[in-house]
């Protein structure tokens, strides 16, 4: 069965670098998101992109954040310079297209940043 | 996105049905049901979804009210493998964001 794979599983970073979470979506899908869960909190929406652009951003996703689909498979998220407080699980999620509205998450990767 | 309101913990005993309610009173007509689990930190597994009636896959049924305002995710034969946490999300369809919204969901125990 297809399934949305994220790379690395673990991250560790000091405060202040930059980072790039990487995700291979399932094939053919269109739509791609990422969220993010801080230990012990709910799953918190970031970003959905379609048709290379953003389609939605929340408030979380701010000009430190950055995704992009740099080649026909992967779907990256960058943050530029991390704080103490980006430390989370990070998961990214896909969807086949209008109609078929079923999001699959990937397994995530969890950031430190120390 | 409509909200949802769940139960915060449920027990269930290993090999019977485990019945997990979700209230969303506010859904509109253009809202799905849709239900994941989360494993301890893994992430959010798809269990089933529905509109307005009634669905069965391989792992779960989704009963929806007729008013649309609350469903039931029934697991016919728990394992001690449910154990998770279990998401209701109302998300709205033909969208180009269709972001989903997690509350706290249910933290469903199954005791051997």
């Amino acid at each position: 069965e297809p399934e949305v794979t994220q790379t690395p599983s673990h991250q560790v970073t000091q405060m202040g670098q930059e980072v790039i979470l990487r995700c291979v979506p399932i094939s053919n899908h269109l739509y791609f998101y990422w969220y993010r869960q801080i230990l012990g909190q709910k799953v918190e929406f970031l970003v959905s992109f379609y048709n290379n652009e953003i389609s939605e951003k929340s408030e979380i996703f701010d000009d430190q954040f950055s995704v992009e689909r740099p080649d026909g498979s992967n779907f990256t998220l960058k943050i530029r310079s991390t704080k103490l407080e980006d430390s989370a699980m990070y998961f990214c999620a896909s969807r086949a297209g209008t109609q078929q509205e079923t999001q699959y998450f990937g397994p995530g990767t969890r950031l430190l940043v120390l | 996105d409509a909200k949802t309101t769940q139960p915060t913990s449920m027990d269930c005993a290993e090999g019977r049905a485990a019945n997990l309610p979700c209230n969303h009173s506010t859904i509109s007509g253009n809202e799905y049901v849709y239900w994941y689990r989360q494993i301890h930190s893994q992430g959010p597994q798809y269990i089933i979804h529905g509109l307005k009636n009634n669905e069965t896959n391989e792992m779960a049924s989704l009963i929806i009210t007729e008013d649309r305002k609350s469903s039931t995710l029934i697991l016919p034969h728990a394992t001690l493998r449910d154990t998770a946490v279990y998401y209701c999300i109302v998300r709205a369809f033909n969208t180009n964001a269709g972001k989903s919204t997690f509350g706290d969901g249910t933290t469903l125990t199954v005791k051997p």
